[in-house]
């Protein structure tokens, strides 16, 4: 059972572009929500998280916008550069103060930004 | 200030063996997980340590197992190796001092089986 979708599974953009990456889980009880951007041949590096009780959060040139009640979330990228293209991985996570906290991923997006 | 650490880079087993796989946390982090990242696929949980024991466990059967060092390192082993257990191989850390769900990942264990 696949926990986390995300589509779509690539894209290309041109420069300047704004591509959106969408995610939809299954789990209520995921209370935080990431996005990891990946290099080939590096590790995921965490790009940017938001937790249920808001809808929108912005850092930099990335917003991830949150619909509890649809369980979905996904990630904007604003004026798009080629350096952005990679593969973005979203996740989630549940909490309760114990140490249950693993990541469970979506299967990536490639991201193509043409100059 | 190094982030998270990985040894080797690389590795190449044939079916059958055993691998030991090294990760050194994030300076300040306590927390380890794991994660297995297939090709052209998202990482998938194997397990978490956190003061020397097994958290957490990924659906992963026995032949992988770890073990964390008071150091807060620590390492992956996986017995009889299957040519299904090529992959990525990720650590991730992360720090008692902020939301434990930040995690920070290392650049990762190439391990091929042939």
């Amino acid at each position: 059972q696949q926990q986390v979708k995300q589509s779509p599974q690539s894209l290309i953009v041109q420069k300047g572009g704004i591509p959106i990456i969408n995610c939809a889980y299954e789990n209520t009880a995921f209370d935080y929500f990431p996005w990891y951007q990946q290099f080939p041949g590096k590790g995921p590096a965490l790009l940017i998280a938001i937790r249920p009780d808001v809808s929108e959060k912005k850092e930099g040139r990335f917003t991830i916008s949150f619909n509890k009640s649809a369980k979905q979330f996904s990630l904007h990228i604003m004026d798009s550069q080629p350096g952005d293209s990679a593969t973005y991985f979203c996740a989630a996570s549940k909490g309760s103060g114990g140490s249950n906290y693993k990541l469970t991923f979506g299967k990536g997006t490639l991201l193509t930004v043409n100059p | 200030d190094a982030g998270v650490t990985q040894s080797p880079t690389h590795l190449i087993k044939t079916r059958g063996q055993q691998v030991t796989l090294r990760c050194s946390p994030k300076s300040g982090h306590d927390t380890v997980s794991w994660y297995q990242q297939a090709l052209g696929q998202g990482p998938q949980f194997i397990f978490q340590y956190y003061e020397e024991e097994e958290r957490q466990r990924g659906n992963f059967p026995d032949r992988f197992s770890g073990h964390q060092f008071p150091n807060y390192s620590s390492e992956l082993n996986v017995n009889a190796l299957l040519l299904g257990d090529s992959a990525l191989y990720l650590c991730a850390s992360s720090s008692p001092t902020s939301a434990r769900h930040e995690q920070f990942f290392g650049p990762g264990t190439r391990l091929t089986v042939l």
